[in-house]
């Protein structure tokens, strides 16, 4: 049991490059999470979803899209990277309605925008 | 101590003493509440969570408070230990949305 996992671990890209960050979780939970963490501030909420073949917004949606077509994994795409969005970014997993359940996070991927 | 959307505070204590990290929420219909702990380059990792029909809940070591007449959260964490060194936060969640604190530092001096 791996738990959450995602890929890669770190990430160089140039400005208006693409790239897509991929979550896979194998406990058979319902909602998946995308987050970014920046120095001195909380984890903020980028997209989320409810279950295979949904999604939603988040706290910090533009510049990302998101897709979830298979209940196990998660993909956060960036089409055009900007300086911006060099941050870390952490995916999560929880079984139930988030609000009654802790979520489980993977390792996160460092993306540096140049 | 810390509060959602603050900037990072640092608590420095001694090996064995008793540590005490806080932190302000600011939504009164949160009704779950969760410690993180996130080590240099990891993800968080659960520690404890408390629901809002509580107002304490203990684990191993750690004990979490909440008063929500004041919207304060606190983790307290016995005989602190070098590898409790990390960042904590907080989470509050609100209609499946879950908020999070900026963290506080732990220094656990040898």
């Amino acid at each position: 049991n791996a738990g959450v996992t995602q890929t890669p671990k770190f990430r160089v890209l140039k400005t208006g490059q693409s790239m897509t960050l991929l979550c896979a979780q194998d406990m058979n939970h319902e909602y998946m999470y995308w987050y970014r963490q920046d120095p001195g501030m909380g984890l903020r909420l980028i997209h989320y979803s409810v279950g295979e073949g949904t999604t939603a917004k988040g706290e910090v949606p533009d510049g990302y899209n998101v897709s979830r077509l298979k209940k196990q994994n998660f993909l956060l795409g960036l089409e055009s990277a900007a300086p911006s969005q060099t941050s870390v970014y952490f995916c999560a997993s929880s079984p139930l309605a988030g609000g009654q359940e802790t979520q489980y996070f993977g390792p996160g991927t460092r993306l540096l925008v140049l | 101590g810390e509060s959602v959307g603050l900037h990072l505070p640092t608590l420095s204590v001694q090996e064995g003493d008793n540590s005490i990290i806080n932190c302000a929420y600011s939504n009164s219909a949160s009704d779950y509440f969760i410690w993180y702990k996130q080590e240099s380059g990891k993800g968080p990792q659960f520690i404890i969570d408390i629901r809002s029909n509580m107002d304490k809940r203990q684990g191993q070591r750690v004990t979490v408070l909440l008063n929500k007449t004041v919207k304060h959260l606190s983790l307290q964490i016995a005989a602190t230990q070098p590898g409790d060194s990390a960042v904590y936060f907080c989470a509050e969640s609100s209609f499946n949305k879950f908020y999070f604190g900026s963290g506080t530092k732990l220094n656990v001096k040898p």
